[in-house]
């Protein structure tokens, strides 16, 4: 069965902190990973990740892809309490676009 | 530079009734889709479409039908709606299977 998981479910974290983010999947025909950041309203696009070993960054922010293992990360270095948020990891495959259940940040200050 | 325009943004349903949630865009995008997001569970798909004429069922498709009639539009319609389709509902698109998603934002629907 096809499915993208995502741990820890959630974690606290103090500013300053830095953390890593983890998605694993098990699907056929895979196209892409993307990762958004989710903050009461519609997922914002962060990455997408298509070839493994590339790291992709965008300020403190940077995921990587290994598609021999199955599974990406994503880190924020430098916590800041706007990044306090709902992070999901999603699966382009097939022609699906199939998430995982997020991971919430809070970050403390 | 509307991008993805969900209709509407809330509404109020009594168990029974029935209602259609229209998700429009105008980047000519062949791909839609229609998800479903409950706490603690991430977005669940419920239908999507690869074209005007097209659709297939996601991962959560049972009392939920959809039409693609013309190739902006995405409709999701609740035929006879329950509490448990209580959530919050989003509609994205993209140019093609894989790449440039992009997300309308969302309709909160409650069934009482």
């Amino acid at each position: 069965e096809d499915k993208v998981v995502q741990s820890p479910l959630s974690l606290v974290v103090h500013e300053g902190d830095t953390v890593t983010l983890n998605c694993s999947y098990e699907v056929t025909n895979f196209r892409s990973l993307l990762w958004y950041k989710q903050e009461k309203k519609a997922p914002t696009f962060l990455f997408m990740l298509t070839s493994s070993g590339i790291e992709k960054k965008s300020g403190r922010l940077s995921s990587i892809l290994d598609k021999k293992e199955l599974f990406s990360i994503l880190n924020i270095t430098a916590t800041q309490t706007g990044d306090s948020a709902v992070y999901l990891c999603a699966v382009g495959y097939g022609n699906k676009l199939v998430f995982g259940a997020g991971t919430i940040l809070r970050v403390k200050s | 530079n509307a991008g993805v325009t969900q209709t509407p943004k809330f509404r109020v349903l009594k168990t029974g009734q029935s209602m259609t949630l229209l998700c429009a865009q105008d980047m000519n995008h062949e791909y839609m889709y229609w998800y479903r997001q409950d706490p603690g569970m991430g977005l669940r798909l419920i239908h999507y479409s690869v074209g005007e004429g097209t659709t297939a069922k996601g991962e959560v498709p049972d009392g939920y039908n959809v039409s693609r009639l013309k190739k902006q539009n995405f409709l999701l319609g609740l035929e006879s709606a329950a509490p448990s389709q209580t959530s919050v509902y989003f509609c994205a698109s993209s140019i093609q299977a894989g790449y440039g998603y992009t997300f309308g934002s969302g309709t909160r629907l409650t069934v009482v």
